[in-house]
């Protein structure tokens, strides 16, 4: 019954190391998104793929790499964990430009 | 660069006292202003889309409203389930296929009972 799925819900890691988040929707749309939400609360794009296309990139480090196996699912890999990466990360999906709907994210804790 | 202003950043209200929460923005062609509400550990919950100045939209005890600077949240006789952090968001000219929400930085919203 979820619409947009997440795993997992909390993530605790040391710096260094190299960790995934993996994203599924169930509502047959063909876009996904990463989001970062900081300490202070403020909602950021990462990246966007469109049926396993990337679309939108932002200003991000490249050891985080998005990958997108089918329309339905969309990870987020991060290398080389740093002290700054700790946040909450949300997936979204739409259908096209439309209504973007939320995971309901996954707390990154790096230490 | 689009950007959009919430304010205030935080309301504190008694049950019942109805207020307006205020999201300003500067987008290069407005496709669409979003609301989600978004409750402590969880995601965004869409609430409205709004794509033209004058249009107005209801649900419950929320109703929203956009000119073409400004959108405000109308909370009607609030309860204390309202209380949540209410996000706005826009969606500006379709450029190179980018769909990207700008958000601004949330209004928490207390309600006393």
């Amino acid at each position: 019954d979820t619409a947009v799925s997440q795993t997992p819900k909390y993530l605790v890691t040391q710096m260094g190391n190299d960790k995934s988040i993996k994203c599924e929707q169930n509502l047959g749309h063909d876009t996904m998104y990463w989001y970062k939400q900081d300490s202070k609360k403020f909602l950021k794009i990462m990246f966007s793929y469109n049926n396993k296309e990337l679309i939108i990139n932002e200003t991000v480090p490249n050891r985080f790499s998005p990958k997108s196996p089918d329309k339905a699912h969309l990870n987020l890999h991060i290398n080389s964990l740093e002290l700054g990466d700790s946040a909450v990360y949300f997936c979204a999906s739409s259908q096209l430009t439309d209504t973007q709907y939320f995971g309901p994210g996954t707390r990154l804790t790096v230490l | 660069e689009d950007q959009v202003t919430q304010s205030p950043e935080a309301l504190r209200l008694q049950e019942g006292e109805s207020s307006s929460l205020n999201c300003s923005y500067t987008v290069s062609g407005l496709r669409g202003l979003f609301w989600y509400r978004q409750d402590p550990g969880k995601g965004p919950e869409f609430l409205f889309t709004l794509y033209s100045a004058g249009e107005e939209k209801e649900k419950e005890r929320l109703k929203a409203t956009l000119t073409k600077k400004e959108s405000f949240l109308h909370i009607t006789a609030p309860k204390p389930e309202d209380s949540a952090t209410y996000l706005c968001a826009v969606q500006g000219d379709f450029q190179g296929g980018s769909e990207k929400l700008v958000f601004g930085k949330g209004m928490k919203l207390t309600v006393n009972p």
